[in-house]
């Protein structure tokens, strides 16, 4: 069963505006991690925000936030004020912390477009 | 400080040859994790290795293996190549095992003719 869905395969947004990338996940573990990572065409992977499954507020980071729904099982990242630098694939990761170490499941990516 | 280095950042093998791919962590770092990812496939986890023992594994057949140095860098090594094995591996640090932050490298692109 796919553990991190993405069901956003394109995005395009105007600069300066904000844009919403979807993430649904699942897991059976009570105790996750829920990474945003961007991938610009160089190929490195660049961490965004992390939010952890107990955590009661969601995460910010700068420009970036995390929209947090537990009950959902939903973690959107939400870009405000888009750049034309933001333009890269997003991937949405999940780590489940019972044995599995620094594993990371990642989602299929969201490849964002920001138009000038 | 140096981020994750990766070598070589490019290679063409053909089937049926073996490659070794390197890995640089972090100074400082202890784990080192790989991932593949394909346009098929997307990224999956291959291994973790945390002070030179690996500690997870993926699904992935015995061709594909991996150690970790006293000093954490590591290498992943495939044998037998198959024209699937074309991909971009990507290697990550953290700190220590289970270490919240994976730091990733530039990857190194496998291409297999």
């Amino acid at each position: 069963a796919q553990k991190i869905t993405q069901t956003q395969p394109g995005m395009f947004v105007q600069e300066k505006e904000a844009v919403t990338l979807d993430c649904t996940y699942d897991t059976s573990d009570p105790s996750y991690g829920l990474f945003w990572y961007k991938q610009p065409s160089s190929g490195e992977m660049i961490f965004l925000i992390y939010q952890g499954s107990y955590d009661q507020q969601n995460a910010t980071e700068g420009r970036y936030s995390l929209n947090f729904q537990k009950a959902r099982k939903s973690a959107n990242l939400v870009i405000s004020a888009s750049q034309l630098g933001d333009s890269a694939m997003y991937f949405c990761a999940m780590r489940e912390f019972y044995n599995q170490g620094g594993k990371l499941i990642f989602g299929q990516g969201t490849e964002l477009s920001v138009k000038p | 400080k140096a981020g994750v280095t990766q070598t070589p950042r490019y290679l063409i093998k053909t089937r049926g040859q073996q490659v070794t791919l390197s890995c640089s962590p972090i100074s400082g770092h202890r784990s080192v994790s790989w991932y593949q990812q394909t346009p098929g496939q997307g990224l999956q986890f291959l291994f973790e290795y945390f002070s030179e023992t690996q500690r997870n594994k993926g699904n992935f057949p015995g061709r594909f293996s991996g150690r970790q140095f006293s000093n954490s860098r590591s290498e992943m090594n495939v044998s037998t190549l198959e024209l699937g094995d074309s991909a971009l591996y990507l290697c990550a640090s953290s700190p220590g095992f289970g270490a919240n932050v994976l730091t990733f490298g530039a990857g190194s692109r496998l291409t297999v003719l």
